[in-house]
């Protein structure tokens, strides 16, 4: 399969703290797209890094690229209650269709 | 500019009835997805479209399961004779180009539920 798997599942935090989610691919890709989605509702983009990239920021959001692991990491700093929401990673691999190939997601949880 | 509109927001079927799903990509967008998310899962890709193309269907189901996108108006995904399974929610995405470069904007879905 060349689903991404977020780690962990789930993370539960008080505001203020950094919250730190992972994720990793198989298969070699083109760019690398985090979102967060809250209960019942659409996702929203956060971040897309190409491959050649190693780290991008936007706001309070730090996600970094490292394609010799094959993995990813989003850091959301000086966390608040509104950035409870699962998040999740997806992926368009290299060879492919533009598909976004998505993980599981981790579940987060910031409590005020 | 508005964003990735979908409709209906939520829809009830009973088994063996049709579904239509519509969606409008952002303006200037004509790339258009279309992914299935169950209950706490993530999503799962379905059908890549641009206009009046099938570019990829991999993720379809071989039946009941189709997809356009035509010259004029929305992206319709249509799903025949509904199953209980078939209930989850579908998103729609949009994006101006291809090449791996661009993001993907998602719709608010669509939730089915097949009674």
């Amino acid at each position: 399969s060349q689903q991404g798997e977020e780690d962990p599942q789930a993370l539960s935090i008080q505001e203020g703290e950094n919250a730190t989610m992972n994720c990793s691919y198989k298969t070699s890709i083109n760019n690398l797209q985090w979102y967060r989605q809250n209960s019942g509702r659409g996702l929203v983009h956060l971040i897309l890094i190409r491959s050649n990239e190693r780290e991008k920021h936007s706001g309070r959001l730090r996600v970094t690229l490292d394609t010799s692991k094959k993995s990813s990491s989003l850091l959301i700093t000086a966390s608040r209650a509104a950035d409870t929401a699962s998040y999740f990673c997806a992926t368009v691999h290299q060879g492919g269709s533009e598909k976004l190939v998505f993980g599981k997601g981790t579940k987060l949880t910031v409590n005020p | 500019n508005a964003g990735v509109m979908q409709n209906p927001r939520h829809l009830v079927r009973r088994r063996g009835q049709e579904a239509r799903l519509r969606c409008s990509p952002m303006k200037g967008h004509s790339h258009v997805y279309w992914y299935r998310q169950l209950p706490e899962e993530g999503l799962k890709f379905m059908v890549y479209l641009q206009k009046e193309n099938i570019i990829d269907e991999s993720g379809m189901p071989k039946e009941r399961f189709s997809a356009e996108f035509p010259k004029e108006g929305p992206s319709i995904l249509r799903i025949q004779q509904v199953v209980r399974g078939d209930s989850a929610a579908y998103f729609c995405a949009s994006s101006p180009g291809s090449g791996g470069r661009y993001e993907q904007y998602f719709g608010p879905g669509t939730r089915l539920t097949v009674t």
